[in-house]
């Protein structure tokens, strides 16, 4: 069985600054890994995605997020913080790109100005 | 781009009525759709999984007879709720994955808020 732990349900950082979002995953086979946004209302925007190639995924919006095995971590990153960024994050995990997804219980990050 | 469209956005109605949710992939063909449920300040729960042309595949727990996913085509799921109650209130989210070989993530819609009175 699969499953997704994000450590902290709501973080809080000032605009301009490292965004850093924990997840940590299980999984018996190799793993995709994913990270969405959430707005509020709305559905999921995928933000990046790691299917077993570089270790470090870039994303959009300057998010990317790095692999690593030996933690079983998928941790997600952007150097400075914007305000458009606030918003919830899942990231999830599945055995094949595109097949059934299992999500952490997010994290809302806020923004500060 | 991959859009996928859902219909409707927010629905409200009476306990016992039946409600059917779109699901539209909009500019690809989506062999695969999926259903979530989301409820308040919570993660997406997977409800099934359906193929277009065959028979949902539905997690455990989720009632076949409540929650009536048909996939005819290949842009479109629909799923209805039928005679749905007050616990049934919830924020659906449907995906899409793109048909063919290779690497193709799920496609959110921006889900439906149910409420039912």
């Amino acid at each position: 069985a699969q499953s997704v732990t994000q450590l902290g349900s709501h973080v809080s950082v000032s605009e301009g600054a490292l965004v850093l979002l924990r997840c940590n995953y299980s999984s018996s086979v190799p793993p995709y890994l994913f990270w969405y946004v959430q707005y509020p209302n709305q559905g999921l925007q995928l933000l990046l995605k790691y299917t077993s190639a570089a270790t470090l995924v870039k994303g959009i919006n300057g998010f990317e997020a790095e692999f690593k095995k030996s933690e079983t971590s998928f941790h997600l990153t952007k150097p400075s913080a914007h305000m458009s960024d606030a918003a919830e994050y899942f990231c999830a995990v599945s055995e094949f790109s595109g097949n059934k997804l299992v999500f952490g219980a997010g994290t809302i990050l806020r923004v500060k100005s | 781009g991959a859009v996928v469209s859902q219909h409707p956005s927010r629905v409200i109605c009476k306990s016992g009525t039946s409600v059917k949710i779109e699901c539209r992939s909009l500019d690809f063909q989506a062999t695969t759709m999926f259903w979530y449920r989301q409820f308040p300040k919570q993660s997406l729960m997977l409800m099934a999984t359906s193929n277009e042309g065959s028979k949902a595949t539905y997690e455990q727990g989720v009632e076949k007879d409540k929650f009536l996913i048909n996939h005819a085509s290949l842009t479109l799921s629909t799923l209805t709720v039928t005679s749905a109650h007050p616990e049934d209130s919830s924020f659906y989210i449907c995906s899409a994955k793109r048909g063919g070989y290779g690497d193709q993530p799920q496609h959110f819609g921006d889900g439906t808020r149910l409420s039912i009175l």
